[in-house]
């Protein structure tokens, strides 16, 4: 089984600030099946990038994925208010189970 | 555009049986793999299983002996059971769409809560 696991758990930031989320898988995967998601307080989550670097329709281009092998991130390059949230990544398998990382919370 | 609404009791009783529906509108159930989703209070995304095809499945191997998803055609529903169910079965349940273009959860219900207790 993959384990995901994203650094550091909370980011404390101000708007307009840089933000970089980290995402390390325990076993080297495929970037094509790597995704991030938002969830604000109550809400469900919502897809932002998927296949590692491309962006849902909608999704501001301030938001941006990279990265390959065991290492993805996630990257918002000036934080808008709305920004504030918990960023998940997930990745998918052959092999059940399909694993989310355990989040990280960017605040204000 | 795919719209999913989750459906059930918010509360069930230790020891009983969980059960919950999906409906999908705005497209056909049997065109993607509709998947469930659970998030415990504060914690994190936990994934459940899936079903396909009209009727073929996956589950996550720690819950596998607990847990059956079905899919009702006609009623344009999957439904979740989860027996023998404990206060760590609380949680907020979702259904998601699972999209093959992206890889990845495109759309997502909005979410039930169930509390596990007597």
């Amino acid at each position: 089984e993959i384990v995901l696991t994203q650094s550091p758990g909370t980011l404390s930031l101000s708007p307009g600030e840089r933000a970089t989320l980290s995402c390390r898988a325990s076993q080297s995967v495929s970037s094509n099946y790597v995704a991030w998601y938002q969830q604000k307080p109550g809400q469900a989550p919502r897809l932002l990038i998927y296949r590692a670097s491309s962006r849902i329709t909608g999704i501001p281009d301030r938001f941006s994925g990279s990265g390959s092998g065991t290492h993805f991130t996630l990257t918002i390059s000036r934080l808008e208010p709305e920004d504030f949230a918990v960023y998940y990544c997930q990745h998918y398998d052959n092999s059940p189970p399909l694993t989310f990382g355990g989040g990280t919370k960017v605040e204000i | 555009q795919v719209h999913l609404q989750e459906s059930g009791p918010g509360l069930v009783k230790p020891s009983e049986t969980l059960s919950l529906t999906c409906t999908v509108s705005g497209g056909s159930i049997s065109s993607f793999c509709l998947n469930w989703i659970r998030q415990p209070p504060e914690k994190g995304l936990e994934w459940i299983g899936y079903i396909c095809d009209s009727g073929r499945t996956n589950y996550n191997p720690s819950l596998r002996s607990r847990v059956t998803i079905s899919v009702d055609m006609s009623e344009s529903q999957s439904s979740l059971k989860l027996r023998s169910v404990t206060a760590a079965d609380t949680a907020v349940y979702y259904c998601a769409k699972w999209s093959v273009q992206e890889w990845a959860f495109d759309i997502w219900g909005q979410g039930t809560m169930v509390t596990a207790s007597s």
